[in-house]
């Protein structure tokens, strides 16, 4: 199966910063990847679809300002969480999902935001 | 838009017991897979569901989903400290390019 590969795995910034965190599909060119946020005890939810070459998609409430996308290639896609508040301390997760469906998505190992 | 329920929320379980996670959908699906997600981890895949009635087994884990293609179900026969994790049920609809995932069930066992 796929590869995903995550940095960092852990992250503590100041509130007000800036902090990248980069998902890279290290044997399968992806054209999707996407991004979630999981509270503690919680589900996951999807944050935006990044596609390669293009705008990601946000899904509805995700504000793409603050949450900054950028797949620009079909092996790295980053997400930019911007001016960051205490409020933004999450557990981030990329995914993909390689053909055929039915290998389902292959996780990174996840970011452990916190923001203080 | 579609939802995708999932009960119960957490389940406390002797080693040895079973364990039954459950999976509703509002709409109909083209197919719906299963992950476990182990404390501090990710999810990792488990399988795909994709035929109305489908029933799949791996090992001790056995996996439905209903005729109706609304609904599935994961089973776990004599429970192991090492089935300790929250299984997430993931449903894609019939016209989405992405899945929407059940709260998970977070599933704990006594020793």
């Amino acid at each position: 199966g796929a590869v995903v590969s995550q940095h960092p795995s852990r992250v503590i910034c100041k509130s007000g910063t800036s902090v990248k965190i980069e998902c890279r599909s290290l044997d399968f060119q992806a054209t999707t990847m996407f991004w979630y946020r999981q509270f503690p005890k919680k589900s996951l939810m999807l944050m935006a679809t990044s596609n390669e070459g293009s705008k990601a998609t946000y899904e509805q409430g995700v504000e793409k300002d603050k949450f900054l996308i950028n797949h620009a290639s079909l092996t790295l896609s980053t997400l930019t969480v911007t001016s960051a508040h205490p409020e933004d301390s999450s557990f981030y997760i990329c995914s993909i999902v390689t053909p055929p469906l039915n290998y389902g998505y292959t996780f990174g190992s996840g970011t452990r935001l916190t923001v203080v | 838009g579609q939802q995708v329920m999932q009960i119960p929320q957490y389940q406390h379980v002797q080693e040895g017991e079973d364990f039954t996670t459950y999976c509703n959908s509002s709409t109909t699906l083209s197919n719906i897979q299963w992950y476990k997600q182990r404390p501090g981890g990710h999810p990792v895949f488990l399988i795909q569901l994709v035929k109305s009635g489908e029933v799949k087994k791996q090992k001790r884990l056995t996996f439905q989903f209903g005729e109706a293609k609304k609904n599935s179900s994961l089973h776990i026969t004599a429970t192991q400290t090492t089935d300790v994790g929250t299984y997430f049920c993931a449903g894609w609809g019939t016209n989405a390019g992405k899945s929407t995932f059940g709260d998970g069930t977070t599933l704990t066992v006594k020793p």
